[in-house]
């Protein structure tokens, strides 16, 4: 069992530069979430999705985009990369809702430096 | 406006030298009060879910509790592998939203 998985680990990009982030989860979770971690400001949740086919905003949403076309599943898009937007990026997921059962597996995060 | 403050932001210990990490919250009906622990370049891995207010739960050297307003968690003699970054999050009533403290910093040296 991996987890969740994300690719790359790193990358480098230049201003204006697009480019994608890769989330697979073996755990047929329903929920997919991403997230950018700052130093000094906690994760903040980028965008979400509830089950195959849907995507919402979260937090910070501006600049993004999300798709998720395969249950197992999200991608995280930049389309014109920003300084802005350096960070670590975690994917994460978790069970559909049962109110004893909600925690997040997340990971090991995307180190994206734009320049 | 919904809100989780941790303290302190980093806290060295010796090994052994008991202490504990606090994590306000602010959040009308919370579902539920989580702890993470991240090692350096890794995601974070869950440790404990709390419920409601006078809950506790323990792992090894660790032990969380919770009431109306915060959360603590304590460690006992701690050892060097306890050191890492705690993460507090709050869950909110409406879906699966989660909001996260900034963290405690924690080194225990030997």
């Amino acid at each position: 069992n991996a987890g969740v998985t994300q690719t790359p680990k790193f990358r480098v990009l230049k201003t204006g530069q697009s480019m994608t982030l890769l989330c697979a989860q073996d755990m047929n979770h329903e929920y997919m979430y991403w997230y950018r971690q700052d130093p000094g400001m906690g994760l903040r949740l980028i965008h979400y999705s509830v089950g195959e086919g849907t995507t919402a905003k979260g937090e910070v949403p501006d600049g993004y985009n999300v798709s998720r076309l395969k249950k197992q599943n999200f991608l995280l898009g930049l389309e014109s990369a920003a300084p802005s937007q350096t960070s670590v990026y975690f994917c994460a997921s978790s069970y559909l809702s049962t109110g004893t059962n909600e925690k997040l597996f997340f990971g090991s995060g995307t180190q994206l430096s734009v320049l | 406006e919904d809100q989780v403050t941790q303290s302190p932001e980093a806290l060295r210990l010796q090994e052994g030298e008991s202490s504990s990490l606090n994590c306000s919250y602010t959040v009308s009906g919370l579902r539920g009060l989580f702890w993470y622990r991240q090692d350096p370049g890794k995601g974070p891995e869950f440790l404990f879910t709390l419920y409601s207010a006078g809950e506790e739960k323990e792992k090894e050297r660790l032990k969380a509790t919770l009431t109306k307003k915060e959360s603590f968690l304590h460690i006992t003699a701690p050892k060097p592998e306890d050191s890492a970054t705690y993460l507090c999050a709050v869950q909110a009533p409406y879906f699966n939203k989660f909001y996260f403290g900034s963290g405690t910093k924690l080194n225990v040296k030997p």
